[in-house]
């Protein structure tokens, strides 16, 4: 089954404590990105990531890391989080091979007090 | 950038009702999704469209892509169909981020 797998679902954590979200698909997708959903804002994409070693910013990238070290895994590292990053959390991937659908995990409830 | 917008924004049904949703945008597109935001927040695919119709049990989209829209329509609509539904297109080059419409929130009541 297609998958994109995030974790944790759930997490509630302390200012300035470093955390990573994990992201992992197992469609050998080339093209992996992270969004954050926020009332009123929408879904605003965070990083995103073409192939291996290659990440770039999106529209919301300040205060965050991403690393892809291999095809399928694209974590989201929050260095010192603050409470503004407390939001909903989605990873996503697709084939960069023509227009094919893109599928989203089932993203991460994070709230930072 | 391309610009999505849904409507209705809000939609209440009673249970066995049919629906429509639709999603304008700015210009045109070959990549347009619809998803499904259930009460727990998972984004589920509904529809990959690009053009034409699909449909998928109680659910069919079109999209008339010369005329830059896309249709969600929903049959004897149930209670689990509540939820947030997005529209989405996707920019070309760089980033190819997805661009969503702001949703049509659908309240199905027993």
């Amino acid at each position: 089954e297609a998958q994109v797998t995030q974790n944790p679902r759930y997490l509630i954590t302390v200012t300035g404590k470093k955390l990573t979200v994990t992201c992992s698909q197992n469609m050998n997708h080339e093209y992996m990105s992270w969004y954050r959903q926020d009332p009123g804002l929408g879904l605003r994409q965070i990083y995103y990531s073409m192939n291996v070693e290659v990440t770039d910013k999106g529209d919301v990238p300040e205060g965050y890391k991403v690393s892809r070290k291999e095809k399928r895994n694209f974590p989201l590292i929050l260095e010192s989080p603050s409470p503004n990053q407390t939001s909903l959390y989605f990873c996503a991937s697709r084939s960069t091979g023509g227009f094919g659908t893109i599928y989203f995990g089932e993203g991460s409830w994070l709230t930072v007090v | 950038g391309i610009q999505v917008e849904q409507s209705p924004p809000d939609l209440i049904l009673q249970e066995g009702a049919n629906s429509t949703l639709r999603c304008n945008f700015s210009d045109s597109v070959n990549n347009l999704q619809w998803f499904h935001q259930n009460p727990w927040g998972q984004l589920i695919n509904l529809f990959y469209i690009p053009s034409g119709t699909k449909q998928n049990g109680r659910l069919s989209a079109t999209t008339v892509a010369t005329e830059r829209y896309s249709l969600l329509y929903i049959s004897s609509s149930q209670t689990t169909d509540s939820g947030v539904y997005f529209c989405a297109s996707r920019t070309q080059g760089g980033s190819e981020k997805l661009v969503f419409g702001k949703g049509t929130k659908l309240t199905v009541n027993p």
